[in-house]
């Protein structure tokens, strides 16, 4: 069954609202999350690092004013598309590592469409 | 942010017929793993290898971590319509999981039944 939990699966929203993606880790804690942005046709790009209890770390050219990321707790991330424009439409997926040595594992991910 | 270098970039293929893709790094990983995606959803993993020189199968899956631990191969032997989607190959330098995951570009396969 699946190990990591992605809420909602998809969302479509104005340009100019905030939307919020939740990242749930199932039955195990996560002290480190990882949340991807893939654009139709092509590979996952790292967009940040999500640290529980500290901020997060972002990649190069990733807005974090405007990628807003809280790891509250130990199971759970979100990550928060702030004043979303159209060009923010993608699909976002997060993972979390199940421990040493385990690979990661992905959420279903979160098709966001802005209008 | 870095990419690996993974071929081919799509395949066509007659059901029944085995398929082979296969990824490359100029840096070392210490764990490469192989991942499907369907279309609206998140990459499942297909087999995770932790070892140079590993050889581990999960069916009608083979893959293998190369020597120098700069590349891997994926094979998948008998293909079905199903095998349809995009194949990812990822690489993990730190073995202790709380690294991110280095992509391939990924392989689209189609199958032709």
């Amino acid at each position: 069954g699946a190990v990591v939990s992605q809420h909602p699966s998809w969302v479509i929203c104005k340009s100019g609202t905030s939307v919020k993606i939740e990242c749930r880790s199932l039955d195990f804690q996560a002290t480190t999350m990882f949340w991807y942005r893939q654009f139709p046709k092509q590979s996952l790009m790292l967009m940040a690092t999500s640290n529980e209890g500290s901020k997060a770390t972002y990649e190069q050219g990733v807005e974090k004013d405007k990628f807003l990321i809280n790891h509250a707790s130990l199971t759970l991330s979100t990550l928060t598309v702030t004043s979303a424009h159209p060009e923010d439409s993608s699909f976002y997926i997060c993972s979390a590592p199940t421990g040493r040595h385990s690979p990661l594992h992905f959420g279903n991910g979160t098709r966001l469409t802005v209008t | 942010g870095q990419q690996l270098n993974q071929s081919p970039q799509s395949m066509f293929i007659q059901e029944g017929e085995d398929v082979s893709m296969n990824c490359t790094s100029s840096s070392i990983f210490n764990t490469w793993l192989w991942y499907k995606q369907d279309p609206g959803e998140g990459p499942v993993l297909l087999i995770a290898l932790y070892k140079a020189g590993e050889l581990t199968s999960n069916g009608r899956l083979t893959a293998q971590f190369g020597i120098t631990r700069k590349d891997s191969f994926l094979n998948i032997s008998a293909s079905i319509p199903s095998d349809v989607g995009i194949y990812f190959c990822a690489g993990l330098k730190d073995i202790s999981g709380n690294t991110p995951l280095v992509f391939g570009k990924g392989t689209r396969l189609s199958v032709i039944a």
